[in-house]
């Protein structure tokens, strides 16, 4: 049984470079989800997919930040421009959209900008 | 949107006691989760419980959906059960409000 998965667990960049996350779900589940968490912090919900449509996205996700989900399956996560304030863990998590909706989350994306 | 608020914050045990953990949530929920966060920041599902009582070894869970809380019990703990626990909810069966945790110690 394959878990969702991250990648890369750990990014370090300088300011103002643009930096891109992937994350693959749990295989059979339509809905795909990330969220940001910042140091003594729960996770705060960034956007979510289910199939290739972005149904929901945060106020928290401003023009820097883009998500795709382009056949269904993998998902990036693209932040441009990158700022001090974008250094954070960064999750993703997968479930069903039927009734039974327990998500499932990666290892995580831990990013920091110099 | 929903708020979701875990109490207490911090919970110091000795090896071997019993706690609770609470979780209130402002509205009606379709989702309520509890996780373990371990020291490298992975989320580890603990109990899928929007309604009833859940047990698996020393751990359980209630939620009172009319009442809007849930609880979880950890029973005889141990060092390893040290971390932070969350909940977090949800009502539209998408996107998931977490509670700010409750970091627990547990010492030997």
């Amino acid at each position: 049984d394959t878990g969702v998965s991250q990648d890369p667990r750990h990014k370090i960049t300088k300011r103002g470079q643009n930096v891109t996350f992937r994350c693959d779900p749990i295989s059979e589940h339509n809905r795909l989800y990330w969220y940001r968490q910042t140091l003594g912090q729960g996770p705060e919900f960034l956007t979510y997919f289910q199939n290739e449509a972005q149904l929901e996205k945060s106020r928290l996700l401003s023009d820097r930040f883009s998500a795709e989900r382009p056949k269904g399956s993998f998902s990036t996560l693209e932040i441009q421009r990158t700022e001090q304030g974008d250094s954070a863990m960064y999750l993703c998590a997968s479930s069903f959209s039927g009734s039974y909706n327990e998500q499932f989350f990666g290892p995580g994306t831990r990013l920091t900008v110099l | 949107g929903i708020q979701v608020e875990q109490s207490p914050p911090d919970l110091i045990l000795q090896e071997g006691a019993n706690s609770t953990l609470r979780c209130n949530f402002s509205d009606s929920v379709n989702n309520l989760q509890w996780f373990h966060q371990n020291p490298w920041g992975q989320l580890i599902n603990l109990f899928y419980i929007p309604s009833g009582t859940k047990q698996n070894g020393r751990l359980s869970a209630t939620t009172v959906a009319t009442e809007r809380y849930s609880l979880l019990y950890i029973s005889s703990s141990q060092t390893t059960d040290s971390g932070v626990y969350f909940c977090a909810a949800t009502n539209q069966g998408g996107k998931l409000i977490f509670g700010q945790g409750t970091e627990l110690s547990v010492k030997p």
